[in-house]
């Protein structure tokens, strides 16, 4: 069974750079038949994508997000990072990772993680 | 960059009914999109993929349809634990979600 794990400062301040891991288990994140996306939910409202990495480290950002987002993947670790400067108010959010089938519908995810922005 | 609009906002329907949920794309889609089922405090579960096929371990009584603009997500008769927040999501270009129907108890 896959498990996701995000890990990660449930705090940030203004203007720094968000900073998150998700941690793979049950299943090699070498695989090539998956995505692996970041996801992101503000409190009380609806789903956003933030973008995803093939193990190779190809990468596809929402377009909206993309001059603040880098994801990475370290494939001795199984793991994939988010990173999101300059963080906003806005950007408070609980974060998921989560694994897609290609690039597409995502089968299993992170429980979340709450992020907040604030001073 | 796609927009998914899904209708109603909030449903309310009594054990045991059908509720259908509605999900519109701006550009067609194709049969790329998926349904998933929120519940307070949970991560999303994957219920549908490619409009109609269930994934593992959904119960029958959901069911998906529709292509290209018009997609349809149907509970043929609510269970207690069916009553939750459901999305749509497109996978055709990128990933963009609905802003989500509440399915509440009458």
């Amino acid at each position: 069974q896959v498990q996701l794990q995000e890990s990660g400062p449930g705090l940030v301040k203004p203007s720094q750079t968000l900073s998150l891991t998700c941690t793979v288990s049950g299943g090699s994140i070498s695989s090539g038949d998956y995505y692996w996306s970041w996801i992101r939910q503000p409190p009380g409202k609806g789903l956003e994508w933030i973008g995803y990495i093939y193990y190779s480290g190809s990468t596809y950002y929402n377009p909206s997000l993309k001059s603040r987002v880098t994801i990475s993947v370290d494939t001795s670790k199984n793991q994939f990072s988010l990173k999101l400067s300059s963080v906003t108010a806005a950007d408070t959010a609980v974060y998921y990772c989560a694994r897609g089938i290609g690039y597409s519908y995502c089968d299993y995810w992170g429980q979340g993680t709450l992020v907040t922005v604030s001073s | 960059e796609i927009v998914m609009t899904q209708s109603p906002a909030t449903l309310s329907v009594s054990p045991g009914e059908r509720a259908t949920l509605s999900c519109r794309a701006s550009q067609s889609v194709s049969s790329n999109l998926a349904w998933y089922q929120q519940k307070p405090g949970q991560a999303p579960r994957l219920l549908i993929y490619g409009a109609s096929t269930r994934a593992t371990g959904i119960p029958a009584r959901f069911s998906g349809s529709g292509s290209g603009t018009e997609f349809t997500l149907t509970i043929s008769s609510l269970q207690s634990e069916d009553f939750a927040v459901y999305y749509c999501q497109q996978y055709n270009n990128f990933l963009t979600f609905g802003g989500g129907t509440k399915v509440e108890i009458k």
